[in-house]
């Protein structure tokens, strides 16, 4: 299976700052990869598809790039309702694999 | 394509649990689609556990094997799964989940709580 590795496993940040996540894939995946959102209580929410398409709804300040084995999701402005739990999610091969996540909280 | 979870909530140890995916918005036979279920355990990340494709073709998690079943009713056109034996390592957060070409549709998950 296709291993996938976030970092940092958590973050503190605030209002207003610069938020990049990293995804590594044990091996190429092409643009495989999807990111999500989640919060307590709630289903994952998709952030990014394709590794760079933004998904309907999503505000802009959220960016996704990379292929191969190299992803990053940036939030280029961190709001309030951003804290939370995200994770990455290939499906280049079976089966599906997850990162571990990344939580930011506030600084 | 909208997908809702539904089940037991308390299952008892030693228990089978099952599960039943209605699927809205398009047919579970539609072939570009493959579902999935995927859980989520307490405090922890994503677990893919399993998947089925609308011909039957299914894939199942290694550890999870000898006691996973994932079945498509065309007539219902739903997703069940059935996991035998269950423990308190079962308890989670179950979702189904579609993907078309990589793009993924969640359900909205349905909690399962394994205790006598």
């Amino acid at each position: 299976a296709i291993q996938l590795t976030q970092s940092p496993s958590s973050l503190s940040a605030s209002v207003g700052d610069r938020v990049i996540i990293t995804c590594r894939a044990s091996q190429g995946i092409s643009s495989s990869l999807v990111w999500y959102q989640q919060k307590p209580g709630k289903s994952p929410k998709l952030l990014i598809y394709d590794a760079s398409s933004l998904e309907s709804g999503v505000p802009s300040r959220f960016s996704g790039s990379g292929s191969g084995t190299e992803f990053t999701l940036t939030v280029s402005s961190l709001q309030p309702e951003d804290f939370a739990s995200y994770y990455c999610q290939q499906s280049h091969g079976f089966p599906v694999t997850f990162g571990p996540g990344t939580k930011v909280d506030m600084k | 394509v909208l997908l809702q979870e539904s089940g037991p909530g308390v299952v008892k140890p030693s228990q089978t649990l099952s599960l039943t995916c209605a699927v809205s918005g398009d047919s579970v036979s539609n072939s570009a689609y493959s579902w999935h279920w995927i859980r989520q355990a307490p405090g922890q990340g994503l677990e893919w556990i399993g998947l089925i494709f609308s011909g039957g073709t299914t894939y199942y998690m290694p550890t999870l094997r000898p006691r996973l079943t994932i079945s498509v009713d065309t007539s219902q056109n739903q997703i069940s799964l059935d996991l035998t034996s269950v423990t308190a390592a079962d308890t989670a957060v179950y979702y189904c989940v579609s993907f078309w070409s990589g793009y993924p549709h969640w359900g909205q998950g349905t909690p399962v709580v394994v205790s006598s």
